[in-house]
């Protein structure tokens, strides 16, 4: 079966200051996606970024980052320079292919990030 | 382009009562997935609608069902609510262009749902 984790439940820092988010994902897929999502207080769960398991560039969005690493199997996010507006809950998920052309996209628990100013 | 809509917003209801959350597509968007979400289990698969046949369902038991209608809208229901069942309810929709392809899922706001 598929997994993802996110060892860190809850992690809280300073404004400005760097912050990396971890994830780890297990799966037998050879083909297979893997997103990032965050969760504002408001509920709905806004899409950050998406990546195939063939494309192990790391990726660039302004203060984001992603490092993607099929070699331990990790999906990690950095937020540079942190803001107050990044305070969310942030999910990493795999996407899971059940038959051609359906998707069941698989949730890690989720990491509390709070940016204090 | 308008995103996912999601109605009722909140929603109250009693143990033994049955719901229908209702979810309406990115225009375009041809699958519609439902997750729950709790406290306690995280983000849950329920189902995903594609072309109005449900290609796949979570497990959970067969008192939540769903349907989707010719223009992709698609309708949970949950039948004999227990209070286990109090959750956000989340909707999701994605292009499906098939080809092997994993579309991006887009979600709505979801409904939160209380069982006294």
């Amino acid at each position: 079966a598929q997994k993802v984790t996110q060892a860190q439940t809850e992690i809280s820092v300073v404004e400005k200051e760097d912050v990396t988010l971890d994830c780890v994902y297990e799966t037998r897929d050879t083909t297979y996606y893997l997103f990032w999502y965050k969760q504002p207080p408001s509920g709905e769960l806004v899409f950050l970024i998406r990546r195939n398991s063939f494309d192990e560039q790391n990726e660039i969005s302004g203060r984001y980052s992603w490092n993607f690493q099929k070699s331990t199997s990790s999906f990690n996010f950095t937020i540079t320079a942190s803001q107050v507006v990044d305070s969310a809950v942030y999910f990493c998920a795999l996407s899971e292919v059940i038959i051609q052309g359906a998707q069941k996209l698989v949730f890690g628990q989720g990491t509390r990030l709070t940016i204090n100013p | 382009k308008a995103g996912v809509t999601q109605t009722p917003r909140y929603l109250i209801k009693t143990r033994g009562q049955q719901v229908t959350l209702s979810c309406s597509p990115i225009s375009g968007h041809r699958s519609v997935s439902w997750y729950q979400q709790t406290p306690g289990q995280g983000l849950q698969f329920l189902f995903e609608y594609f072309s109005e046949t449900q290609r796949n369902k979570g497990n959970f038991p067969g008192r939540f069902s769903g349907r989707q209608f010719s223009n992709s809208r698609s309708e949970m229901n949950v039948s004999t609510l227990e209070l286990g069942d109090s959750a956000l309810y989340l909707c999701a929709s994605s292009l499906a262009r098939g080809g092997g392809i994993q579309e991006t899922q887009y979600f709505g706001p979801g409904t939160r749902l209380l069982v006294l």
